[in-house]
């Protein structure tokens, strides 16, 4: 069965120190990959998405950037943190190729920049 | 460009039916779903209706999209502790994900 792993769970960090968050698949090939942010009281919106190793769209443009060394591997990166990066930030992943994709959840990241 | 609107927060008793709405302003809107978000974790799909279909059960939960009104909602019956979370629905014309909006998510608490 497919998994999906994020971490890690909660992140405090100072504002202007840099930022690494990982997400990795198993159990699947070739996923589409997706960071979502979930800011307090607010929707998701789409950070990123990935098709495939080295492709990556950006939806919004931001201090943060993504990249896709492997094919199950996803990672979400700040040189320098902001304030309003602050948030809860998901990993998910679906099957590509799919009419009606469905979104599979890693467990999210709490992050605190102060 | 898609909007999705809930109301922010739901309160109902143990054993009492819930209902969730939503309203989204495309009406090309061709794929519709709600996500769970139980506390402190991701989401979690509950279900999904094509805008060809009016209705949805599966078990519990029963899905009712009303095309003319961009209405969509989500009963959930005998409503139980367990079901206390943050409920999301999302919409999406071409049913790719990079292409799915969410809704801001309401919170339901159920109460003894």
């Amino acid at each position: 069965s497919q998994t999906i792993h994020q971490w890690p769970a909660t992140l405090v960090q100072p504002v202007g120190s840099p930022l690494s968050l990982e997400c990795t698949v198993e159990g699947t090939s070739n996923p589409n990959l997706y960071w979502y942010r979930q800011a307090a009281g607010r929707g998701l919106q789409l950070l990123f998405y990935s098709i495939g190793i080295d492709q990556i769209s950006s939806e919004v443009p931001q201090n943060l950037s993504a990249s896709r060394p492997q094919d199950r591997q996803f990672i979400l990166s700040s040189k320098k943190l902001l304030l309003s990066d602050s948030g809860f930030y998901l990993c998910a992943w679906s099957v590509q190729g799919r009419a009606n994709e469905k979104l599979f959840f890693g467990s999210g990241t709490q992050l605190s920049v102060l | 460009g898609e909007d999705v609107e809930q109301s922010l927060f739901l309160s109902v008793r143990e054993g009492d039916s819930s209902v969730i709405n939503c309203t989204y302003t495309d009406s090309s809107s061709t794929y519709l779903y709600w996500y769970k978000q139980e506390p402190g974790a991701g989401l979690q799909l509950l279900t999904y209706i094509f805008s060809n279909m009016d209705m949805k059960q599966d078990q519990r939960l029963t899905v009712l999209l009303n095309k003319k009104d961009k209405h969509l909602s989500l009963r959930i019956a005998d409503t139980q502790t367990g079901d206390s979370a943050i409920y999301f629905c999302a919409e999406s014309i071409t049913g790719t994900a990079s292409k799915l909006t969410f809704g801001t998510g309401t919170r339901l608490q159920v109460t003894l």
